[in-house]
């Protein structure tokens, strides 16, 4: 079993629906990130938070630190919030674990 | 400019072929990371440096070679590509202490025929 889990895998949605990508882990961690990749394979660090939750723009993050579980909503989804999103966990001994990566693609 | 800068972009090389993925930051971070990234896996640790003169290996280090010329240069090597190690690789940096994030570079995608 994967030590990080994201769901779904892909996913497809309307332009302005609401989204939430979820990552469950299973190791102690120090702090949970989400990264975006867009198509080009750029990757860039949306979030890191041990607790609570991070607003910035229309991108939401949430972490459950007892059920080990965090969320990434992005409301108002637009074209351009297409990509793939990465979820990756830090440990006490500073390593990162990754998760696979949620595709989303919203439609115009 | 970038602040954490790979070269070469995109790179075709044949089977048996030594080849060096650079990279280069701007951030002043003391550690550094090379990954592969394949369809469908999550980014794999191949070697990381907390310091000059400190290398370790990650998960997946064999038929890879590091050196860590400068704390802003970190360099990669295949001594003899393969074709399974055709994969988009990157370079990243972090401060004394990942709680304050990763900086990636762009990538550089290698093709092994």
């Amino acid at each position: 079993k994967n030590e990080v889990e994201q769901s779904p895998q892909n996913l497809t949605a309307q332009e302005g629906e609401f989204i939430t990508i979820n990552c469950s882990y299973s190791v102690g961690i120090s702090a949970l990130h989400w990264l975006q990749q867009h198509p080009g394979g750029g990757i860039v660090s949306l979030f890191m938070l041990s607790s609570g939750k991070k607003k910035h723009g229309r991108l939401i993050a949430t972490i459950n630190i007892q059920e080990k579980h965090s969320s990434l909503h992005i409301t108002a989804s637009h074209p351009r919030d297409s990509a793939v999103y990465i979820c990756a966990v830090s440990g006490g001994d500073d390593k990162i674990i990754f998760g696979k990566g949620t595709r989303l693609h919203i439609l115009p | 400019d970038a602040d954490v800068t790979q070269t070469p972009r995109n790179r075709i090389t044949k089977t048996g072929k030594r080849i060096m993925l650079e990279c280069s930051q701007t951030k002043g971070h003391d550690r550094m990371y090379w990954y592969r990234q394949d369809p469908g896996l999550g980014l794999r640790l191949i070697y990381y440096s907390f310091d000059v003169k400190d290398i370790n290996k990650g998960e997946i280090s064999d038929g890879y070679s590091v050196s860590r010329q400068a704390q802003a240069k970190f360099s990669l090597s295949l001594e003899s590509a393969i074709p399974n190690q055709t994969a988009l690789y990157f370079c990243a940096t972090s401060d004394a202490t990942v709680l304050r994030g990763y900086t990636f570079g762009s990538g550089t995608r290698l093709t092994v025929v």
